[in-house]
């Protein structure tokens, strides 16, 4: 079946670094992709989105690039703080079913340790 | 605060047990689902309603039972788990758009621990 992964469980960085988190998706009809970080204790949140219309999109501090031709799709966050540090899930939605409310299939996620 | 509350934070409970886990929505939003996340284990989708109606079950166990009374309110039924069934227990919102581009919101989940 389909399946979303990311290509390192963890990712270590330095206070100030810029961090590059990575995602492979399988399933080319995905049409919609979201990144959420989420903090020990806490669900998920909702960080940035992309269509599959787009390549790129950028929040503050935080740039999604999604390269469809090799179903890849990564999260860039600038000048990184400690409060970045979480596990940080990538998310497909296989499009409108009947019931439109649209599924999300989760990556297993990314810790990312920012180092003081 | 993503305006999705759950209740309780935390729960302990023998396998004999029936308990149950409460999602409460304030966004106004239509669908509302129940994920499970284990450790190093991706969230898997439970259950989805939309409009109160059940429109998703994946394959899941009848030892759990969910009801969504309304669309602010979403209730999971627990009754003889097992060991594995320990995890944290996610409750998320999200609008119906009809082109399926919905953002799901959330809540702090609730971490069981079956005995």
């Amino acid at each position: 079946g389909e399946s979303v992964g990311l290509h390192l469980p963890t990712l270590s960085v330095q206070e100030g670094d810029n961090s590059i988190i990575n995602c492979a998706y399988s399933n080319s009809a995905s049409d919609y992709f979201i990144w959420y970080k989420q903090e020990s204790g806490k669900g998920p949140q909702f960080i940035i989105d992309i269509r599959s219309n787009m390549d790129k999109r950028q929040g503050q501090r935080v740039t999604v690039l999604l390269n469809k031709t090799v179903k890849h799709l990564s999260l860039q966050i600038a000048a990184t703080q400690p409060g970045d540090s979480a596990v940080y899930f990538c998310a497909e939605n296989t499009g409108a079913d009947s019931s439109n409310t649209g599924k999300l299939i989760f990556g297993q996620g990314t810790t990312l340790q920012v180092k003081p | 605060e993503t305006g999705v509350t759950q209740t309780p934070r935390h729960l302990v409970m023998g396998m004999t047990n029936k308990k149950s886990l409460k999602c409460e929505q304030h966004l106004g939003h239509n669908a509302m689902y129940w994920y499970k996340q284990s450790a190093k284990k991706p969230l898997e989708l439970m259950f989805v309603y939309s409009l109160e109606e059940r429109v998703e079950n994946n394959s899941v166990p009848s030892r759990f039972s969910p009801e969504c009374p309304n669309s602010s309110h979403l209730f999971l039924h627990l009754h003889t788990l097992q060991p594995e069934d320990s995890a944290l227990y996610l409750c998320a919102s999200s609008p119906i758009t009809g082109a399926g581009y919905n953002e799901q919101f959330f809540g702090p989940g609730t971490r069981l621990t079956v005995l």
